[in-house]
């Protein structure tokens, strides 16, 4: 089972802007990466060392962490956003979260 | 282009083996160290496995360890998955996972095991 929860959905409008949470220990140790997948799509990385963007994601993704829970922000959630959205772990520390469904509509 | 793609999966009874190859393109590969990670049929992510740049370094999930090896060719660019005994909970789209950060992803392999 892994060691990072996450809430299995969240649901904002277009525009709003849409907070995922991860949470465990580890978060307080390890830096936290969040990766996107839409349906029937390979996962992108979409935040890296807890808090930077890979080139090419868009600016209204960013990352955040307090004690043991890190935050995936999307500023003005557009519709394209919709998807799965995982945290994720060093390797030796059990890897993905549960995993949230984000819906924007 | 920077790329992984898998291959080898199919259609394996339970008990049987399997090896899963992910070659690389486009990046250097001998310099990350690569992942290998599985989705279950409309489940989530699981990590399974872990290997250093070199190959010295590999971690397993529990739910592999002792029936899964992960080894690399890196003049090859290839990163390879050897599964046996395997049982009808491993049925999955496998991917590898590498480059900066776990920045590239191949398309996956479809494994299912059944009789």
């Amino acid at each position: 089972s892994s060691e990072l929860t996450q809430p299995s959905s969240v649901s904002v409008s277009p525009g709003q802007t849409a907070r995922i949470t991860c949470s465990g220990d580890v978060v307080a140790k390890k830096y936290v990466r969040w990766f996107q997948q839409k349906s029937g799509q390979a996962p992108v990385l979409v935040i890296y060392k807890t808090s930077e963007r890979p080139s090419g994601i868009p600016e209204r993704f960013s990352g955040s962490s307090s004690g043991t829970t890190a935050t995936l922000a999307i500023s003005g959630a557009q519709v394209e956003d919709e998807a799965d959205y995982y945290c994720y772990s060093a390797p030796d520390d059990r890897g993905f979260g549960g995993g949230t469904k984000l819906t924007v509509l | 282009d920077v790329q992984l793609a898998e291959s080898g999966g199919g259609l394996i009874q339970p008990g049987g083996s399997l090896r899963l190859s992910c070659a690389g393109s486009g990046f250097d590969f001998r310099n990350y160290s690569m992942n290998w990670v599985r989705q279950a049929p409309g489940k989530g992510l699981e990590w399974i496995s872990y290997i250093s740049s070199t190959g010295a370094t590999t971690y397993y999930a529990d739910s592999v360890k002792g029936r899964f090896t992960s080894f690399r060719d890196n003049p090859k660019k290839s990163l390879f998955l050897q599964m046996k005994s395997l049982r009808v909970e491993d049925t999955a789209l496998y991917y590898c996972m590498g480059g900066y950060f776990g920045s590239v992803w191949g398309q996956g392999t479809l494994v299912t095991v059944s009789s």
